[in-house]
């Protein structure tokens, strides 16, 4: 099994539609979590940190599941320019020197057209 | 802007050529981590530095030579490289031991591409 599992889509959806991906992990000591955006040709940028059972910024929601391991982003309202690839990342452990590292999934691509 | 700068942005490199990518980071941070992305894989890290001590060393060819000379400069050194490694060399930073850190933050990558 992947240490960090998402479905690569990709989701293509209209615009104002929901939109959910979820995003599995193997670890059950993982600490951290994030979801990140990634443009095309372009690096990641973080979207949103989960550190308890979730958070919500505007239209993003991001929610954790620790009994059934996974996290989940739902996306309101879609926008066109919310077409990109999100990428979900796990922060396996709380121990050891390189405890700051992170895993990533293989993204799941989303477009939103007109 | 991430505060995270790497130079050059595109590189084009024979498999005899050595050179050298450098990274930035502007945020304060004291680690510093080298991924490769390849088409349709997940990203791969290659190196961590925490407090400019190498601390993982992900199974990376000895072609790839990491330095990091303080908690703000990361380089990679490339030298006989393979088609293979062309890709998109990504650069991040973040803060660890702090409750709510561990976010890293990117630079925009260096494209490689080794003919």
């Amino acid at each position: 099994r992947k240490e960090v599992e998402q479905d690569p889509g990709p989701f293509n959806v209209p615009e104002g539609a929901t939109v959910a991906f979820n995003c599995t992990y193997s670890n059950s000591a993982s600490q951290s979590f994030f979801w990140y955006r990634q443009d095309c040709r372009k690096e990641p940028k973080l979207l949103m940190s989960v550190y308890s059972s979730g958070n919500e910024d505007g239209r993003f929601t991001a929610q954790l599941n620790r009994a059934s391991q996974y996290i989940s982003l739902l996306i309101r309202d879609s926008k066109l320019s919310d077409s990109a690839t999100y990428l979900c990342a796990v922060r396996p452990h709380a121990g050891g020197t390189s405890y700051g590292k992170l895993t990533f999934g293989q993204g799941t691509i989303l477009t939103v057209h007109p | 802007e991430t505060g995270v700068t790497q130079t050059p942005r595109h590189l084009v490199m024979g498999m005899t050529n050595k050179k050298s990518l450098k990274c930035e980071q502007h945020l304060g941070h004291n680690a510093m981590y080298w991924y490769k992305q390849s088409a349709k894989k997940p990203l791969e890290l290659m190196f961590v530095y925490n407090f400019k001590e190498q601390t993982e060393n992900n199974s990376v060819p000895s072609r790839f030579s990491p330095e990091c000379p303080n908690s703000s400069h990361l380089f990679l050194h490339l030298h006989t490289l393979q088609p293979e490694d062309s890709a998109l060399y990504l650069c991040a930073s973040s803060q660890m031991g702090t409750v709510g850190s561990y976010e890293q933050y990117f630079g925009p990558g260096t494209r490689l591409t080794v003919t």
